[in-house]
């Protein structure tokens, strides 16, 4: 059964660094999102792409995030310039062969700690 | 706004018994659809069940259902046979089709444990 992956399964970083998470969605799907999750508290939407563009963005999704799908295959969000509170898991999720609304299917996720 | 309640913080179930865990959710679309994800302590996100609003049938997916009921805006989910391995936080999501947007909706989750 086609799943999302995504790496790397733990990222540490220094505050100020950049990162990178990565994904790869399910292949036939149209439809990319990431959600955020800091430890004990509920999943957060932070951004939707579709058709090779942003379609919705969070408040949290601000000028340090950014997302990209640079081949048929993955899809990345970085951080340019990591805090403290971006210590989270973030998961991937896919979704939608036409229209959005559909069941979206979450990667494992990536723990990222910032010291 | 959409906004998705979980009444419940935490909840026990003695193993094999049944457990009905709730969900009440706002909105004022006719369009939209319900999830039930569960998370294990690996933090991954599974899906459980799904419901589309537009449908009066009750989701089942083996041990799994839901009671969906629209006019109250409820959507509890209801584990049969509970295992040990249903120990999780369960978290009960809203999508919607308005103006584009399709982002998950989630509430604060629920977690289960399940006592041998």
């Amino acid at each position: 059964e086609p799943e999302v992956t995504q790496t790397p399964s733990h990222q540490v970083t220094q505050m100020g660094q950049e990162v990178i998470l990565r994904c790869v969605p399910i292949s036939n799907h149209l439809y990319f999102y990431w959600y955020r999750q800091i430890l004990g508290q509920k999943v957060e939407f932070l951004v939707s792409f579709y058709n090779n563009e942003i379609s919705e963005k969070s408040e949290i999704f601000d000028d340090q995030f950014s997302v990209e799908r640079p081949d048929g295959s993955n899809f990345t969000l970085k951080i340019r310039s990591t805090k403290l509170e971006d210590s989270a898991m973030y998961f991937c999720a896919s979704g939608g062969l036409a229209g959005g609304l559909t069941t979206q299917y979450f990667g494992p996720g990536t723990r990222l700690t910032v010291l | 706004a959409q906004t998705v309640t979980q009444s419940q913080p935490e909840m026990s179930v003695q193993e094999a018994e049944t457990v009905t865990l709730s969900c009440t959710y706002d909105t004022s679309e006719n369009n939209y659809y319900l999830f039930w994800y569960k998370q294990p302590p690996s933090r991954q996100m599974i899906l459980v069940i799904r419901q589309e609003a537009y449908k009066q049938q009750n989701a089942t997916e083996n041990r799994f259902s839901v009671n969906f009921q629209k006019a109250a805006k409820s959507f509890s989910l209801k584990i049969s046979d509970s295992q040990l391995g249903d120990t999780a936080m369960y978290f009960c999501a809203f999508i919607f089709s308005g103006a584009g947007s399709y982002q998950l909706t989630f509430g604060k989750g629920t977690k289960l444990s399940v006592i041998p």
